[in-house]
């Protein structure tokens, strides 16, 4: 079973600091990750995705790549209470077909 | 602005009913999702569309029906052998299953049992 993990949390931060959310993911074949913020009641809006190993920096977002640990993480740095929201991972896995596997997310809150 | 239309944004199903929920895109996608979020869990895949006239099952499609006449349009029923509906559907999209492209959301609906 192909599988896409994420601590449920919820993982509360105060404002200002770095939150710093982990995804680990079970197919090696997986090629493209995505990071997904869903606020409460509303859809997932796409906030990052990364392709190759190292990392993407977007504003205040930092995507990171491993493949060979098979890890994801994103980092939110200078947290704001508007950050609090389930974030959500998903990796694009190719054995077996192409098949975009999200996990379950990870609840942040930010303190002010 | 290119996006992806859901309605209703909330849905009521009595008892043995069918139901259906739109999802138009203006996107210009090949590839079309439908997805079923419960509460405090991830996104279930429903069905999904390569193309025009071609729809695969997902993980949870026992209950569920789709058609794809058009390249904008996917919508889902949620039919009286689905025993328990009520959830969050979500209509996604991508430029082809098999690209690095991300999905994109529509705003979703919500349905639950009168």
């Amino acid at each position: 079973q192909k599988e896409v993990e994420q601590n449920s949390g919820p993982l509360s931060v105060p404002e200002g600091a770095i939150a710093s959310l982990n995804c680990t993911y079970s197919d090696r074949g997986s090629q493209s990750f995505f990071w997904y913020r869903q606020y409460s009641g509303k859809s997932p809006e796409l906030i990052m995705f990364i392709y190759s190993n190292g990392d993407k920096e977007d504003g205040r977002f930092t995507a990171q790549l491993n493949k060979a640990s098979q890890y994801v993480s994103l980092l939110i740095r200078d947290s704001q209470p508007s950050d609090s929201a389930t974030y959500l991972c998903a990796v694009t896995e190719v054995t077996g077909g192409f098949k975009t596997i999200f996990g379950a997310g990870t609840r942040l809150f930010v303190k002010a | 602005d290119g996006g992806i239309t859901q309605s209703p944004k909330y849905l009521f199903r009595k008892e043995g009913q069918n139901v259906t929920l739109s999802c138009e895109q203006n996107l210009n996608h090949d590839a079309m999702y439908w997805y079923r979020q419960d509460p405090g869990q991830g996104l279930r895949l429903i069905y999904y569309s390569q193309i025009v006239n071609d729809f695969q099952k997902g993980d949870i499609a026992e209950g569920y029906s789709v058609s794809r006449e058009k390249k904008e349009s996917f919508p889902l029923t949620v039919t009286s052998a689905q025993k328990n509906p009520t959830a969050f559907y979500l209509c996604a999209s991508s430029t082809a299953i098999t690209s690095n492209q991300p999905q994109h959301f529509g705003d979703g609906t919500r349905l639950s049992i009168l």
